[in-house]
């Protein structure tokens, strides 16, 4: 089984304040995806990295699949009271359907 | 374009009984994921249905099954519950065709929150 560690798995912040989040594994995945869920939701996809070493911006959002596929990061600059969620990281893995999550990072940013 | 739904949004349901759970995906997606989310395990893979096959299987006892109909809405079904069977149950559905299976994204419904007392 391919598994996903992400650290740290919570992260309670200011608002304007950056953080990242991690995601690694022993393993290589065929992409990398990442999720915010929100209580009571199901995780709405924000990034696919499928390259190694790729780097994906979205807003204030910053991606990167490492160099051998095995490793990610989410950035999150001046974070806002609305990043508040659980962070999910996803593997892909040569399985139809089947992507294999990391346990999640609570963040929690405060006005 | 409509999300993905699923119905019931909440169950309480007694050990030993069964239960289906329903999922319609988004307008013109074939392939329909179902995961089992809990604290202690995070977001656990169950199967997959592209065209009304099950192209893959996670590992669950034989107790979880499920289906997709034409229409590639899907249902999944557990029978003798247990209370370890309290969950959130979630469906994904994507088109299903990528260049690769891990490429594909996949959009989630809002899940069904069962609760086995």
């Amino acid at each position: 089984t391919q598994l996903l560690e992400q650290s740290p798995q919570f992260l309670s912040i200011q608002e304007g304040e950056n953080l990242t989040v991690y995601c690694n594994s022993s393993s290589v995945f065929s992409s990398l995806q990442w999720y915010r869920q929100e209580p009571g939701e199901g995780p709405v996809l924000l990034v696919t990295v499928v390259t190694g070493g790729e780097v994906k911006k979205l807003k204030r959002l910053t991606f990167q699949f490492g160099d051998a596929r095995k490793d990610s990061s989410l950035h999150i600059t001046a974070a806002q009271p609305g990043d508040t969620g659980l962070y999910l990281c996803a593997g892909g893995t040569d399985s139809w359907g089947k992507f294999q999550f990391g346990a999640g990072t609570q963040v929690v940013v405060t006005p | 374009k409509a999300g993905v739904t699923q119905t019931p949004r909440y169950l309480i349901k007694t050990r030993g009984q069964q239960v289906t759970l329903s999922c319609s995906p988004i307008s013109g997606h074939r392939s329909v994921s179902w995961y089992q989310q809990t604290p202690g395990q995070g977001l656990q893979f169950l199967f997959e249905y592209f065209s009304e096959t099950q192209r893959n299987k996670g590992n669950f006892p034989g107790r979880f099954s499920g289906r997709q109909f034409s229409n590639s809405r899907s249902e999944m079904n557990v029978s003798t519950l247990e209370l370890g069977d309290s969950a959130l149950y979630l469906c994904a559905s994507s088109g299903g065709l990528a260049g690769f299976p891990g490429s594909y994204e996949q959009y989630f419904g809002p899940g069904t929150r069962l609760t086995v007392t």
